[in-house]
This record gives C-alpha cells, sequence and structure tokens, in this order.
C-alpha cells in the first residue's frame, strides 16, 4: 500500500514549455486535490475532483488543468509554464469530502526559468 | 472568506519541555478541524482531526482541543523531543466552502533542542 505517490518529484522548466504531474493512489479514494505551496502564502488549493471523469476549481486554477480519467489517477498540467508557477506541487486524496482527513504525496519541486 | 491563522510562526524549544501552538480560524461554521505535521522537503502527515462536535482529540504525546465558538484550537505537545522538530499546518474544513475544501494556515516551524 504505497499511499499517495507522485510524478517527478523534482523539474526545471523553461518559460513556455509544458508539463503534465501525476499523483496516483492506491487506497480507493473518490476525492483527489492539488495543491502548491509556496513560502508566505501556504497551502492553496489548484483544482480538486470528487470522482472519476469530473474536475472542479480550487482557489488559484488559472494556468493549470486536469483530468481524472481514472479513478486512481490525477493529473496536473501546465500548458506554457510561467516563472510565477515555480513552487512545490502536493498532490492528495481522501474518502470523504466534509469529514475525512486528507492523504498528501511526497510533493513535485518545480522551477520554471 | 474563511482565513486561519497560526502564531507563533517558529518556536524554539528545549527537549522535555511541554508546548502549546496556536491556531485561530475567523468563521466557526466549520465541518473539521485538522493538525498536520510536515517534515522538510516531504508532504503532509495528519496528527489530529478533529469533529467539530467534538472538544479534544489525544493521540500519544499530542492532544488537540477546538472552541468552535470562539474560533481557537491548540495543539499541546507533551515532553517535546527533537524528532518533534517539523513545521505543524492547522487546516479546517469550512461549512460554507465555496471552491476550498480545506483552509489552511502558514503553520509554525517548530525546533526542539536536545
Amino acid at each position: 500500500n504505497a499511499g499517495v505517490t507522485q510524478t517527478p518529484k523534482f523539474r526545471v522548466l523553461k518559460t513556455g514549455q509544458s508539463m503534465t504531474l501525476l499523483c496516483a493512489q492506491d487506497m480507493n479514494h473518490e476525492y483527489m486535490y492539488w495543491y502548491r505551496q509556496d513560502p508566505g502564502m501556504g497551502l492553496r488549493l489548484i483544482h480538486y475532483s470528487v470522482g472519476e471523469g469530473t474536475t472542479a476549481k480550487g482557489e488559484v486554477p488559472d494556468g493549470y488543468n486536469v483530468s481524472r480519467l481514472k479513478k486512481q489517477n490525477f493529473l496536473l498540467g501546465l500548458e506554457s509554464a510561467a516563472p510565477s508557477q515555480t513552487s512545490v506541487y502536493f498532490c492528495a486524496s481522501s474518502y470523504e469530502i466534509l469529514i475525512d482527513t486528507q492523504y498528501f504525496g511526497p510533493g513535485t519541486r518545480l522551477t520554471v526559468l | 472568506k474563511q482565513e486561519v491563522t497560526q502564531i507563533p510562526a517558529a518556536l524554539s524549544v528545549p527537549e522535555g519541555e511541554n508546548l502549546v501552538l496556536n491556531c485561530s480560524f475567523t468563521d466557526s461554521a466549520i465541518y473539521n478541524l485538522q493538525w498536520f505535521r510536515q517534515d522538510p522537503g516531504k508532504g503532509l502527515t495528519s496528527l489530529l482531526l478533529i469533529q467539530s462536535s467534538q472538544r479534544e482529540q489525544t493521540s500519544g504525546r499530542l492532544n488537540a482541543s477546538l472552541d468552535k465558538s470562539s474560533g481557537r484550537s491548540t495543539l499541546y505537545i507533551a515532553a517535546s523531543q527533537p524528532g518533534d522538530s517539523a513545521t505543524y499546518l492547522c487546516a479546517v474544513r469550512p461549512r460554507n466552502s465555496g471552491n476550498t475544501p480545506l483552509v489552511f494556515g502558514k503553520g509554525t516551524r517548530l525546533s526542539v533542542i536536545a
């Protein structure tokens, strides 16, 4: 039982490049989330999903797209990376959205030059 | 809009000391409050989850309390150890969340000195 895993762990992009971050969970959770964590800003929700095939915008969705084609996977895409997207990205999942805890992955450190 | 504040931002204590971390939130309409631990370069690990109907939760040397009406929670760590050094984050699940299922504080960075 690996919990929540994220790929890759580190990445450096040039401005304008695109990439996809992959999150996978093996706990059969319905709900999945993408956060970014920046110094002095705390954790902010980018997008989330309440089930396979569904996605919803979080607090800071601009510049990102997501897909949840399979229940266990949640993909975060950057179509045209900008330096402002330099951050640490965390994926999380939960069984229920209202009263359950969220389980976090180890993070992806992304630098956009 | 729900806001979560954690004071202090950083704390350094000698090993063995009992300590309290504070969390305050602006809107008492919440489902629950959670405390997380984050080690440097790592993800978050859930420590304690307090539902809105509960007053406290305990796990080992950790005790978290919730006073929903005053918008406050505390995390009490007994007999602190160097291994407790980490950043502790508080998060609330608002009832009127809009597009933010969890609202996080910015954390308290704890250093326990041997």
